[in-house]
């Protein structure tokens, strides 16, 4: 089945810097990868998606690029803000839908000031 | 329009009972997807439900269970309980094409004593 790498698993920051975690997926067949976003005692809410088809999206300050060919994804956040920590998570899915996702182990983000 | 809904919200039942767990999906979708978190293992993918069948499964053993109704509500069973099946269950419902995303409700957190 598919297996989902993610790292890092803790990355600290300073406000206004940026952060990356990288994730890498072993099944050449995922073609939807979603970015998730927990803060503590709350539910995953998406973030940024993106699908096999492109390779790289953005929506703010928030990019995610994709690299079939090495079968790994990228978030980067730019210009962090206090209210950017949080776990994130990366997933995939190889239905081409948000039905069926393997999750990363999750990044704990801490943007201090 | 309201979210997704998961009741109970906590859970606290002795090893060896059975537990029902009820998902109440975004109006209009007809997929619902299940997810066990716990601190060691992350998110993982326990089955999905699309128009009242089950369309993928993950792999946890049989006592998990689950079902849809024509509605779209899920629920979500464990048979026998172990104390490893302390964890936050999520249920995700999403339209279950491939242009949609999926949204998180808050969970259930079992506590299997």
């Amino acid at each position: 089945g598919e297996n989902v790498e993610q790292h890092p698993s803790t990355l600290s920051v300073q406000e206004g810097d940026s952060a990356v975690i990288k994730c890498t997926y072993s099944d050449s067949a995922s073609n939807y990868f979603p970015w998730y976003k927990q803060e503590l005692g709350k539910r995953p809410q998406l973030i940024i998606d993106i699908r096999s088809n492109v390779g790289e999206k953005k929506d703010q300050r928030i990019a995610v690029t994709l690299n079939k060919t090495a079968k790994h994804f990228s978030l980067h956040i730019t210009e962090t803000q206090p209210e950017d920590s949080a776990v994130y998570f990366c997933a995939a899915s190889w239905t081409g839908t948000a039905s069926k996702l393997t999750f990363g182990t999750g990044t704990r983000l801490q943007v201090t000031l | 329009k309201a979210g997704v809904t998961q009741t109970p919200r906590y859970l606290i039942k002795t090893r060896g009972q059975q537990v029902t767990l009820s998902c109440s999906p975004i109006s209009g979708h007809r997929s619902v997807s299940w997810y066990q978190q716990t601190p060691g293992q992350g998110l993982q993918f326990l089955f999905e439900y699309f128009s009242e069948t089950q369309r993928n499964k993950g792999n946890f053993p049989g006592r998990f269970s689950g079902r849809q109704f024509s509605n779209s509500r899920s629920e979500m069973n464990v048979s026998t309980l172990e104390l490893g099946d302390s964890a936050l269950y999520l249920c995700a419902s999403s339209l279950g094409d491939t242009t949609t995303e999926a949204f998180f409700g808050q969970g259930t957190r079992l506590t299997v004593v």
